[in-house]
């Protein structure tokens, strides 16, 4: 099983809303990943967990607030976002965060009004 | 920090003909390459990697050939299906403060035109 699942695969929310992305992997990695992809782009790191830690933040703004509650579960807490946070939100995994193999999950397409 | 340019941004081929990405990068300690298949409304999905003590690697209708001298490496898909049609993008591993970071090409819209 080489799959990373995201929910919800769409979502529209106002500037004033709270909303949370969820990320979950069963394959045992220990590096979990959020990356960012506008249009015609290509994603753009935003957090790095390893072992459940934080390890890099891409100086993103604190309106987007990354989670791991364990080693398989990864959210994005979204607050007070504008729209230009509108974008393709990625969670991507890897057994480490070394030179390992980094598995994408389908996104979450969000729409900010 | 690692800076990773890629070659053309559109390709436009004939089902069955060869298609040709390039890709260089800045970091000269970045190790490790791999490539990934994004098709419209889906994330990115890996199709090959390559590793520097490697110089080249094939699967089946693909390859990807590394020059660690020239910070150059490419993406060769041999035989193009239709299917093909989507964006690559290649990728380097480079080091920050806080661990490995993957770094992309800025992207290939690939289309196989029958």
């Amino acid at each position: 099983d080489t799959e990373v699942t995201q929910t919800p695969k769409h979502l529209v929310m106002g500037m004033t809303n709270k909303k949370s992305l969820k990320c979950e992997q069963h394959m045992g990695h220990r590096a979990m990943y959020w990356y960012k992809q506008k249009a015609k782009k290509p994603p753009e790191l935003m957090f790095v967990y390893s072992y459940e830690k934080l390890s890099i933040n891409e100086s993103v703004p604190s309106r987007f607030s990354p989670e791991c509650p364990n080693s398989s579960l990864l959210n994005l807490h979204l607050h007070a976002l504008q729209p230009e946070d509108s974008a393709l939100y990625l969670c991507a995994s890897s057994l480490g965060v070394g030179n390992t193999e980094a598995f994408f999950g389908q996104g979450t397409r969000l729409t900010v009004v | 920090g690692e800076n990773v340019e890629q070659h053309p941004s559109t390709l436009s081929v004939q089902e069955g003909d060869s298609a040709v990405i390039k890709c260089t990068y800045s970091d000269s300690a970045s190790n490790y390459f791999p490539w990934y298949k994004q098709e419209l409304g889906k994330g990115p999905q890996l199709i090959i990697d390559i590793r520097s003590n490697v110089g080249e690697k094939k699967d089946q209708r693909i390859a990807v050939t590394l020059n660690k001298t020239a910070k150059h490496f490419s993406l060769h898909i041999t035989e193009t299906q239709p299917e093909d049609s989507a964006v690559y993008f290649c990728a380097a591993i480079s080091t920050t403060g806080g661990g490995n970071k993957l770094t992309f090409g800025t992207g290939t819209q690939l289309k196989v035109e029958l």
